[in-house]
């Protein structure tokens, strides 16, 4: 069975320090991996996927994730963090050769202080 | 270009009364996803259609809930009778669906229930 780890339930920083949100996976098979983004009373939107090739993948509004093999992880980055980033994060994983039912992580809530 | 489309965004139901979503995919999108999102969790997936045919079920409680996807396009999802269990917000999405698993997902505002 698949699963996604969000180790941190919250994670605080300053407007325009560098933010990381952390996501661990476990699958059979190829792992493929996305990252969406929760503003409240809004349905998810897509920020990035991994499917293969290039570990560290460039995504929307300047979001970036680096897929770690050996670490099973999937972080994600941005360089300068604004406050209009904050929002709820889902880290998600489907796999080669399996059913296309995606596992989503609980999220991770990203809090900007100005 | 128009989103995903669901109605209602906020329904209260008093338990055991029936309840119906209705979804409008984005369009071209064969592939779409009835997800079900509680509190302080990710979306857990109900059912997959790709154009009419459901294909991923197996989460979906078909002893109270229902779905379909007349003509490939629109789908609604019901639950009779509603349970104290299933406030939840309840979201739909749709992909293209040209490449299964790496297909990106676009999902609509959900629709939020409360069973009092």
């Amino acid at each position: 069975a698949q699963s996604v780890a969000q180790p941190e339930d919250q994670v605080n920083v300053a407007e325009g320090n560098p933010l990381t949100v952390k996501c661990t996976y476990s699958v059979s098979g190829n792992p493929y991996l996305f990252w969406y983004v929760q503003y409240p009373n809004r349905g998810l939107q897509f920020l990035l996927k991994y499917i293969t090739g290039d570990n560290l993948v460039k995504g929307s509004y300047g979001f970036e994730a680096e897929f770690n093999k050996s670490q099973t992880s999937f972080h994600l980055k941005k360089p300068s963090a604004l406050v209009s980033d904050s929002a709820l994060y889902f880290c998600a994983v489907t796999a080669s050769g399996g059913s296309y039912i995606p596992t989503f992580g609980r999220g991770t809530s990203l809090i900007v202080h100005p | 270009e128009a989103g995903v489309v669901q109605s209602p965004r906020y329904k209260i139901i008093e338990k055991k009364q029936p309840v119906a979503f209705w979804c409008n995919p984005i369009s071209g999108h064969n592939t779409l996803y009835w997800y079900l999102q509680n509190l302080g969790q990710g979306p857990e997936l109900l059912i997959r259609y790709e154009n009419e045919e459901a294909v991923d079920d197996s989460q979906l409680p078909k002893d109270r809930f229902s779905a379909e996807r007349l003509k490939g396009v629109d789908s609604t999802l019901k639950i009779q009778p509603a349970e104290l269990g299933d406030s939840a917000v309840y979201l739909c999405a749709s992909s293209l669906g040209l490449s299964g698993d790496t297909d990106t997902q676009y999902f609509g505002p959900g629709t939020r229930l409360t069973v009092l």
